[in-house]
């Protein structure tokens, strides 16, 4: 069974940083894209960045370009997320999830818990 | 910026159906993903490509497109159904990863 476990989400103030890992096990995690998607206490799930599965492609959401990055280390089977200037809007459960292709999407098939990361002073 | 738009809410009697809807003005071309999120818990993939079901997710789970609107249909909906859903595709150029607003859905 697919497994992906975020951890590092914590309280933070605002202009800080906090990098969030997601450890993936029972999958190749090399063959998969992999993404960051977020949800804001209450609201809906927003899509944050993409990395493909060899790790030299990225994509971000406006929201977070230039503040975020993504990227892998395929040799530990891990994913991560290094924010930095955080602000109180990104505060939210941050998921960890696998991106699978069909015919010609890519769509999320597996997630992580979440990780919960505050931004407050 | 591209957006998928559903109800906020849908609210069925056990047993019934519900119908859940999506609209994208680049639904035609592309695919709907659907989403069913229980409270506190991660979202679960039970639609994709518009009306393929993964394994493990019931046959009461069903989906269709047509046009600009994407819908879920849960037929004969259980009171374990209860849960927000939420629609996902891409813009037209595939580069913009969005999710509608969710929906909802009350059985009761």
């Amino acid at each position: 069974e697919v497994q992906l476990v975020e951890s590092g989400g914590n309280l933070v103030q605002p202009g800080g940083s906090l990098r969030l890992s997601c450890e993936a096990s029972e999958f190749t995690f090399s063959s998969y894209a992999m993404s960051w998607v977020r949800q804001a206490p209450g609201k809906g799930l927003e899509w944050v960045a993409d990395i493909n599965g060899i790790g030299d492609s990225t994509s971000y959401a406006d929201s977070v370009k230039g503040r975020f990055t993504i990227s892998r280390d395929n040799s530990k089977n891990t994913l991560f997320l290094q924010m930095n200037s955080l602000r109180a809007e990104d505060t939210a459960t941050y998921y960890c999830a696998r991106l699978d292709i069909g015919a010609g999407d890519f769509f999320f098939d597996q997630w992580g818990q979440g990780s919960l990361v505050s931004v407050s002073s | 910026s591209y957006e998928l738009t559903q109800p906020p809410s849908v609210s069925v009697s056990p047993g019934q159906t519900a119908r859940i809807t999506c609209s994208g003005d680049a639904l035609p071309k592309k695919f709907a993903y659907w989403y069913q999120q229980k409270s506190g818990q991660a979202p679960v993939l039970v639609i994709y490509e518009d009306t393929k079901r993964p394994s493990g997710i019931p046959e009461r789970f069903s989906g269709s497109s047509s046009g600009t609107m994407a819908t879920l249909i849960i037929s004969g909906a259980q009171v374990e159904d209860e849960a927000d859903y939420y629609c996902y595709s891409t813009d037209s150029g595939g580069h913009h990863r969005v999710f509608g607003g969710g929906t909802k859905v009350t059985v009761l």
